[in-house]
């Protein structure tokens, strides 16, 4: 139990479906971050929300879409996917992104996305 | 650009000990990361090292060389749980985490 929880943990999507991924954190962090994971690639930071308010988007496609209610919860919200996007989408949280930056992440199990 | 290289896969003997390594070439330094990621699982924290030197922590040890843009994650006595992934990372000067693709350990009995 890494106090991250990530639903669901596979998904199959067609390429014209629309979906959500759910990111939950019980760790009292303030930073929550989304990553792609792709196989043999490094991890690639997608968004970053510190406080609710969204501070890094890195140049993700916007068929890529992310909401963040409070500080516990974390959606992406995926429409129009392209194949390529089939990967692990990991969700991540610390603290304070800005003054814990030694803070180490922790992460959800993920979400294995396929889409065909 | 920055970069982080890591062996993509080693091989290991349960028991043994093995050497994991790290090198780096990134805008500024303010910290290296280990991570540790069994296949299917979260990425877990192992250590962070901001100072050169050995840092130890029970079987695991991490070493950070900043002048040379070096840092290596040591295991001893090798359990065939240590399988997994080990990804290092590093927080540049505008505080980003560059991240390595990892290293694949397989531990044989």
């Amino acid at each position: 139990e890494t106090g991250v929880t990530q639903t669901p943990r596979h998904l199959v999507m067609g390429m014209t479906n629309k979906k959500s991924l759910k990111c939950e954190q019980h760790l009292g962090h303030n930073a929550m971050y989304w990553y792609k994971q792709s196989a043999k690639k490094p991890l690639e930071l997608m968004f970053v929300y510190n406080f609710k308010e969204q501070t890094e988007n890195n140049s993700v496609p916007s068929r890529f879409s992310p909401e963040c209610p409070n500080s516990s919860h974390l959606f992406l919200h995926l429409h129009t996917l392209q194949p390529e996007d089939s990967a692990l989408y990991l969700c991540a949280s610390s603290q304070d992104r800005d003054r814990e930056w030694s803070s180490p992440l922790h992460f959800g199990n993920g979400t294995r996305l396929t889409v065909t | 650009g920055q970069n982080i290289d890591q062996p993509t896969e080693m091989t290991a003997t349960e028991g043994a000990i093995v050497q994991i390594n790290c090198t780096y070439q990134t805008s500024g330094f303010n910290g290296l990361f280990w991570y540790q990621q069994h296949a299917g699982e979260a990425p877990t924290f192992l250590s962070y090292n901001v100072l050169d030197g050995l840092e130890e922590k029970g079987r695991f040890s991490s070493f950070l060389s900043r002048s040379k843009g070096y840092s290596y994650l040591l295991l001893k006595e090798l359990q065939m749980k240590d399988s997994a992934s080990y990804l290092c990372a590093v927080l540049d000067s505008n505080y980003q985490l560059i991240w390595g693709a990892g290293t694949k350990l397989i531990i044989k009995p």
